[in-house]
C-alpha cells in the first residue's frame, strides 16, 4: 500500500518559473490537503479539499492554485515561482469518518526558487 | 496569529528519563488534538492524539494531557530513547472541518 506519493522530491526553479508538485494518495480519503515547513514556522496549511471538486483555502494559499478532480489526486500549482517560496512541501490525506483520524502524510517535495 | 504554539524549539533529556513537550493553543472551538513525529527527510507521522472530551490518552510510553480550562496540551514520553530523537508538532482541529492547525515543533534530543 503506497499511501500518499509526492512527486518530485527535490525540485530548483527559476524565479518565474510555473510547475506543478503532483500528489497521489491510494487509500481513497476524502480529505486531502497541502503544508508547507519553513524553519521555526511549523506546518502551514495552503490549500484543502474535502471532497473531488471541492478545494478551499488554508493559512498561506497566496502563489500556489490547487484542483480535485479525482479522489486519488491533488496537485499544487506553482504559477509564478518566487524565492519566498523556497520550502519543503507535505501532501497529507485523511479519511472522511464520524470519529476522528489523523492525517497522512507524503514524504515531501523540498524545492528552491533561485 | 499563531493558533497553536510550542515555545520550546528544542529539548535535551537522558535516555530513560521522561521527556515532557508542551503545546498551547488559542481557538477555542479546537477540540481534537493531536502529537506528529518527524524525521529529517521524512514525512510527520501520527503519534497519539486526545479528544476535548478526555484529560488523558495513553498509547505505551507516550500519554498525551489536555487541560482545556488552560488550553494546553502535554505530550510525556516514559522511557525516552534515543530512537525518540525526532522533531514533534502537536496540530489541532474542530468537529465539522477536516484542517489540522500546526505547532512551530520541538526538537527532542535523547541523549545515550
Amino acid at each position: 500500500n503506497a499511501g500518499v506519493t509526492q512527486t518530485p522530491k527535490f525540485q530548483v526553479l527559476k524565479t518565474g518559473q510555473s510547475m506543478t508538485l503532483q500528489c497521489a494518495q491510494d487509500m481513497n480519503h476524502e480529505y486531502m490537503s497541502w503544508y508547507r515547513q519553513d524553519p521555526g514556522m511549523g506546518l502551514r496549511l495552503i490549500h484543502y479539499s474535502v471532497g473531488a471538486g471541492i478545494t478551499d483555502q488554508g493559512e498561506v494559499p497566496n502563489g500556489y492554485n490547487v484542483s480535485r478532480s479525482t479522489t486519488e489526486d491533488f496537485p499544487l500549482r506553482l504559477l509564478s515561482a518566487a524565492p519566498s517560496q523556497t520550502s519543503v512541501y507535505f501532501c497529507a490525506s485523511s479519511p472522511r469518518t464520524q470519529g476522528r483520524t489523523e492525517a497522512f502524510f507524503g514524504q515531501g517535495t523540498r524545492l528552491t526558487v533561485v | 496569529d499563531q493558533q497553536v504554539k510550542q515555545n520550546s524549539p528544542s529539548l535535551s533529556v537522558q535516555e530513560g528519563r521522561i521527556s515532557i513537550l508542551n503545546c498551547d493553543y488559542t481557538n477555542s472551538m479546537f477540540d481534537y488534538f493531536l502529537w506528529y513525529k518527524k524525521y529529517p527527510a521524512e514525512g510527520p507521522t501520527f503519534l497519539i492524539s486526545i479528544s476535548s472530551i478526555k484529560d488523558k490518552n495513553e498509547d505505551g510510553r507516550f500519554t498525551v494531557f489536555l487541560n482545556k480550562s488552560a488550553k494546553h496540551l502535554s505530550l510525556h514520553i516514559v522511557p525516552s530513547q534515543p530512537g525518540d530523537s525526532a522533531v514533534y508538532f502537536c496540530a489541532a482541529s474542530t468537529l465539522g472541518t477536516y484542517k489540522y492547525i500546526f505547532g512551530t515543533g520541538t526538537r527532542l534530543k535523547v541523549l545515550a
